[in-house]
């Protein structure tokens, strides 16, 4: 399988800061890209696709994606106490996921 | 269907037999993924389908797992003599279709193996 790497974590920031979340990948070709959040015992739901160079923001949300790097990130700015979960990086039509990074976000 | 449906949500049986999970994707998504998750792991690819063809088929582990989608809908991913490293949570997905820009997941809730 194609790599996918994230750090692991666990990733804890205080409320209302800005968590930084990365993943880097080894398939150049693949030109889709995305963010899953997972809450524990549950599946994943997206929060963010990405398909181009550069930033994407949604909200309080903003992906990063610079293919050259082989990088794709992920800014949650304002953090909440309801933002800690799994957070994963999904790459190419197969979605190659990583491992994922837990965050907890302190009150 | 409203969402992805998987069944049976919890299975149990006993190392060496025969398991079939099932998953029914959103109507009119004609691409389907099935994954595996371990504990702490994020989900393994296994395989996925577009239509009624496996379009990749690569990360299935060995051949005592097969998946099949006869009709292009549901699918059933097949598990012979099961091991107990056969334990895990199976997830599908399903898209839209493969390769658009739109092509995002959405994950049914998983049907949680355990072999002892």
């Amino acid at each position: 399988q194609k790599e996918v790497e994230q750090n692991s974590g666990p990733l804890s920031v205080p409320e209302g800061a800005i968590a930084s979340l990365n993943c880097t990948y080894s398939d150049r070709v693949s030109q889709s890209f995305f963010w899953y959040r997972q809450y524990s015992g549950k599946s994943p739901e997206l929060i963010m696709s990405i398909y181009s160079n550069g930033d994407k923001e949604d909200g309080r949300f903003t992906a990063q994606l610079n293919k050259a790097s082989q990088y794709v990130s992920l800014l949650i700015r304002d953090s909440q106490p309801s933002d800690s979960a799994t957070y994963l990086c999904a790459v190419g039509n197969q979605f190659y996921f990583g491992t994922g990074t837990s965050l907890t976000v302190i009150p | 269907g409203a969402g992805v449906s998987q069944t049976p949500s919890n299975k149990v049986t006993e190392k060496g037999k025969y398991v079939e999970l099932r998953c029914d994707p959103i109507s009119g998504h004609t691409a389907l993924y099935w994954y595996r998750q371990s504990l702490g792991q994020g989900p393994e690819f296994l395989i996925y389908f577009q239509g009624t063809g496996a379009a990749d088929d690569s990360g299935l582990p060995n051949d005592r797992f097969f998946a099949v989608r006869p009709e292009g809908s549901v699918s059933t991913l097949k598990i012979q003599r099961t091991e107990r490293g056969d334990s895990a949570v199976y997830l599908c997905a399903s898209s839209l279709r493969l390769g658009s820009g739109a092509n995002v997941l959405t994950f049914g809730a998983g049907s949680r193996l355990t072999v002892l």
